[in-house]
């Protein structure tokens, strides 16, 4: 079956540097991926999304790369925040979202 | 900005007892959805509804549980007879299109005693 997940569970970076999230999914018919994360106690909230007629997408402080050769797309935020801290999830824009176990980036002030 | 509302924030209810959970989903988006987190665990899909049906749902969305989309604005999830396991974080989300963004709302936090 399909399948997509972070790499790391935790990724603990310094208030001010740069983070690169990484995702990995199996199937190569994917076409559409979503950035998704989860602050301590809300909901998950929409990041940014990239189809795959694209390698690169760009938003406030936020880029996402997709590599479809190796099946891979990396979250990279700039002058990462306290307020970045949160749980990240990609997936692969399905009806029913899967939402597996994320990697919690935490910011070190 | 347009947003996914949720009521109530909490609710206690006694086991046994039915809960309905309400969504307000953003007022274009056809597709709407169902995800509960159970303290300490990843979100799960429950359930989501198109065209008034059920187009897809989880092993977890059994007999129990149901959707309705009772007017033009609300979605909501019964729970008939809850359990103690049912406590959890209960979302609801809307999305535009079948594979688009889905849009969550806060959340209902229940609680069964």
């Amino acid at each position: 079956g399909e399948s997509v997940g972070l790499h790391l569970p935790t990724l603990s970076v310094q208030e001010g540097d740069n983070s690169i999230i990484n995702c990995a999914y199996s199937n190569s018919a994917s076409d559409y991926f979503i950035w998704y994360k989860q602050e301590s106690g809300k909901g998950p909230q929409f990041i940014i999304d990239i189809r795959s007629n694209m390698d690169k997408r760009q938003g406030q402080r936020v880029t996402v790369l997709l590599n479809k050769t190796v099946k891979h797309l990396s979250l990279q935020i700039a002058a990462t925040q306290p307020g970045d801290s949160a749980v990240y999830f990609c997936d692969t824009g399905r009806r029913a979202l899967t939402f597996g176990s994320g990697t919690r980036l935490q910011v070190q002030p | 900005e347009p947003e996914v509302t949720q009521t109530p924030s909490h609710q206690v209810t006694q086991m046994g007892q039915e809960v309905i959970l309400r969504c307000v989903p953003i007022s274009n988006h056809l597709y709407f959805y169902w995800y509960r987190q159970i303290l300490g665990q990843k979100v799960e899909f429950l359930v989501s509804f198109y065209n008034n049906e059920i187009s897809e749902k989880s092993e977890i969305f059994d007999d129990q549980f149901s959707v309705e989309r009772p007017d033009g604005s609300n979605f909501t999830l019964k729970i008939r007879s809850t359990k103690l396991e049912d406590s959890a974080m209960y979302f609801c989300a809307s999305s535009r299109g079948a594979r688009e963004t889905q849009y969550f709302g806060p959340g209902t936090r229940l609680l069964v005693l």
